[in-house]
């Protein structure tokens, strides 16, 4: 199986701050990779699919980039809303695996 | 619009079955391949299963083989994951979602709200 490492585990940044989440795969998955955010209570959210391709609806100041083994995904300005954990999914491979996620809290 | 929503969920005893269903509606259901997900108490996410928009495959993870099956009825728009030899460590909130492609694996691009299974004594 496929090994998905997210850091941090957590964060706790300031609104308008710029936030930078890391995923990395155990094998090269491509571009294989997506993000998703999950609130409180919720269902995830697929935010960016394709490693690098936002979805429509979703705000702009989220983004993410990387292929290979190595990914970044990145909140520009953070807003209050933005609280929640990331999760990085990777779907070159079944299993499916995700990883361990990214819980975000304001400061 | 797309919606799914998951039905089946409760307390169940280790080493008993059940059965959760996701009505699709909102898009043709045959058209995308469909999962189950779930999310252990305080923990991340873990794939289940997959299986193709036709039903001419499914997928299973390790920790769930030879025990649930997934399936699906086209006719119905439902999907289904038929769960026996329950474990206390399936204790989970079991999720639908449905994949942007028919026959493969891509982007998870809606998900029901969930329903919870408990597996205790």
């Amino acid at each position: 199986d496929i090994r998905m490492t997210q850091s941090p585990p957590s964060l706790s940044a300031s609104v308008g701050a710029r936030v930078t989440i890391t995923c990395q795969a155990s094998q090269d998955i491509s571009n294989f990779l997506n993000w998703y955010q999950q609130k409180p209570g919720k269902a995830p959210k697929l935010l960016i699919c394709d490693a690098s391709n936002l979805e429509t609806g979703v705000p702009s100041r989220f983004s993410g980039s990387g292929s290979g083994t190595d990914f970044t995904f990145t909140i520009s300005s953070l807003r209050p809303e933005d609280v929640a954990t990331y999760y990085c999914q990777q779907y070159d491979n079944l299993p499916v695996t995700f990883g361990q996620g990214t819980r975000l809290e304001i400061k | 619009q797309v919606q799914l929503v998951e039905s089946g969920g409760g307390v169940v005893q280790p080493g008993r079955s059940l059965r959760l269903s996701c009505a699709a509606s909102g898009f043709t259901f045959s058209s995308y391949a469909m999962h189950w997900v779930r999310q252990a108490p305080g923990k991340g996410l873990e794939w289940v299963a997959v299986v193709w928009g036709d039903g001419s495959d499914e997928n299973y993870a390790d920790s769930v083989k030879g025990r649930f099956t997934i399936s699906r009825d086209n006719s119905r728009n439902t999907l289904y994951l038929q769960m026996n030899r329950l474990r206390a460590e399936d204790t989970a909130v079991y999720y639908c979602a449905r994949d942007r492609v028919t026959v493969a694996v891509h982007c998870f691009d809606y998900w029901g709200q969930g329903t919870q299974v408990t597996v205790s004594s």
